[in-house]
């Protein structure tokens, strides 16, 4: 099955700087790769997701990358703010798996 | 509109002792799915429901674990002669069909077996 690793586990950056969050997986067949933004006591909320026929899409400070060839994603959100502060999470999926499979997450904090 | 709502927020219960936690999908929205999430840990897949499918079990630890979703709406997950390790945050979420990926979450329900 899908196996998504991500890194790093926790990452502490200064308000204005830039932060990147990286993803692998395992299984060439997904095609769906989604990015979720927890704060404590919710559940996780979509921020951006990125299909596997475009390399790159932004939304305003955060962007997601995708390389298919080495099977890796990453979050990048940039002039970070305290309020970006949370647990980030990766996840993969495909036609075929409804479900997706998540990465362990990132704890970002954002020093003011 | 109103998003993914889920009862109850938090349950205490007993080791040996049934819980039910249930889930309100995203109206309109025909899949759902049950995620657990350990502390400190990711989203771990349990079950997933499309429209009137049978449902894909494939993620669920036990046969302590079961799931039903009546009329195609909302949703109970119940787990059976609770066991200690089965404390987590229940998350269910839902998209809008089969063809569409982004899954909306609910707050989760906080089980803690004591």
């Amino acid at each position: 099955g899908e196996n998504v690793e991500q890194h790093p586990s926790t990452l502490s950056v200064q308000e204005g700087d830039s932060a990147v969050i990286k993803c692998t997986y395992s299984d060439s067949a997904s095609n769906y790769f989604p990015w979720y933004k927890q704060e404590l006591g919710k559940g996780p909320q979509l921020i951006i997701d990125i299909r596997s026929n475009v390399g790159e899409k932004k939304d305003q400070r955060i962007a997601v990358t995708l390389n298919k060839t080495a099977k890796h994603f990453s979050l990048h959100i940039t002039e970070t703010q305290p309020e970006d502060s949370a647990v980030y999470f990766c996840a993969a999926g495909d036609t075929g798996r409804r479900a997706l499979t998540f990465g362990s997450g990132t704890r970002l904090q954002v020093q003011p | 509109g109103a998003g993914v709502s889920q009862s109850p927020s938090n349950k205490v219960t007993e080791k040996g002792k049934d819980v039910e936690l249930r889930c309100d999908p995203i109206s309109g929205h025909t899949a759902l799915y049950w995620y657990r999430q350990s502390l400190g840990q990711g989203l771990e897949f349990l079950i997933y429901f499309q429209g009137n499918s049978a449902p894909d079990k494939s993620g669920l630890p036990s046969d302590r674990f079961s799931a039903e979703r009546t009329g195609g709406s909302v949703s109970t997950l119940t787990i059976q002669r609770t066991q200690q390790e089965d404390s987590a945050v229940y998350l269910c979420a839902s998209s809008l069909d089969r063809g569409n990926y982004e899954q909306y979450f609910g707050p989760g329900t906080r089980l803690t077996v004591t």
